[in-house]
């Protein structure tokens, strides 16, 4: 079984501030990480996934996430946020050997001018 | 670009009613999913096809959910009877490859 936990619910930041939202999961097997964005009634979408190479990885809107195996984290970062990152984000994992995704229960950011 | 459709977006019914959704995946993928993501949690995994086979259907009710996708290409998700807390965001996603999800819109359900 594997399971993920968002660390924080709700992100405030101001504008061009950093923003870190953080990811721990737990699995007994090797797994695919991923960082989703969903705007209100809206699908999600992908921002980065970390499959295997390098543990920094670099997605769109100018995020990125650090896997770190030993202390089981995928963290979300941007150094600096605009009015538009507004959204919810998702972590996600995925058995390598199997299509299921295992998703947290998010993470508003909120963006403040 | 292509991309994932589903309809409808929105959805009213009242509960003991039947509902139905229906998605179109992006051409060539062959595994679809389903999602129902109730507001404020993740999504969380109903049915997987690989083609027109279910892969993966565990977490779904069947006593009142069933899906199906018969020429392996688009996709129905039923409700029957409809119950109150089966109001949420169901969405549809596909891939070719095991490691990408492509996400449909959502269709969100209200059950009165």
């Amino acid at each position: 079984a594997q399971s993920v936990t968002q660390l924080d619910s709700q992100v405030p930041v101001f504008e061009e501030a950093p923003v870190e939202l953080r990811c721990n999961y737990s699995s007994s097997v090797s797994v695919y990480l991923f960082w989703y964005v969903q705007y209100p009634n809206q699908g999600l979408q992908l921002l980065l996934k970390y499959l295997s190479g390098s543990t920094l990885v670099k997605g769109i809107n100018g995020f990125e996430a650090e896997f770190n195996k030993s202390q089981t984290s995928f963290h979300l970062r941007k150094p600096s946020v605009h009015i538009s990152d507004t959204a919810e984000y998702f972590c996600a994992v995925r058995n390598t050997n199997a299509g299921k995704s295992t998703f947290g229960d998010g993470t508003t950011l909120t963006v403040k001018p | 670009e292509a991309e994932v459709a589903q309809s409808p977006r929105y959805k009213i019914t009242e509960k003991s009613q039947a509902v139905a959704f229906w998605c179109d995946p992006i051409s060539g993928h062959a595994t679809l999913y389903w999602y129902r993501q109730i507001l404020g949690q993740g999504p969380e995994l109903l049915v997987q096809f690989q083609d027109e086979s279910v892969v993966d259907d565990s977490q779904l009710p069947k006593d009142r959910f069933s899906a199906e996708r018969l020429k392996g290409v688009d996709s129905t998700l039923k409700i029957q009877p409809a119950e109150l807390g089966d109001s949420a965001m169901y969405l549809c996603a596909s891939s070719q490859q095991e490691n990408e999800q492509f996400f449909g819109p959502g269709t969100r359900l209200t059950v009165l």
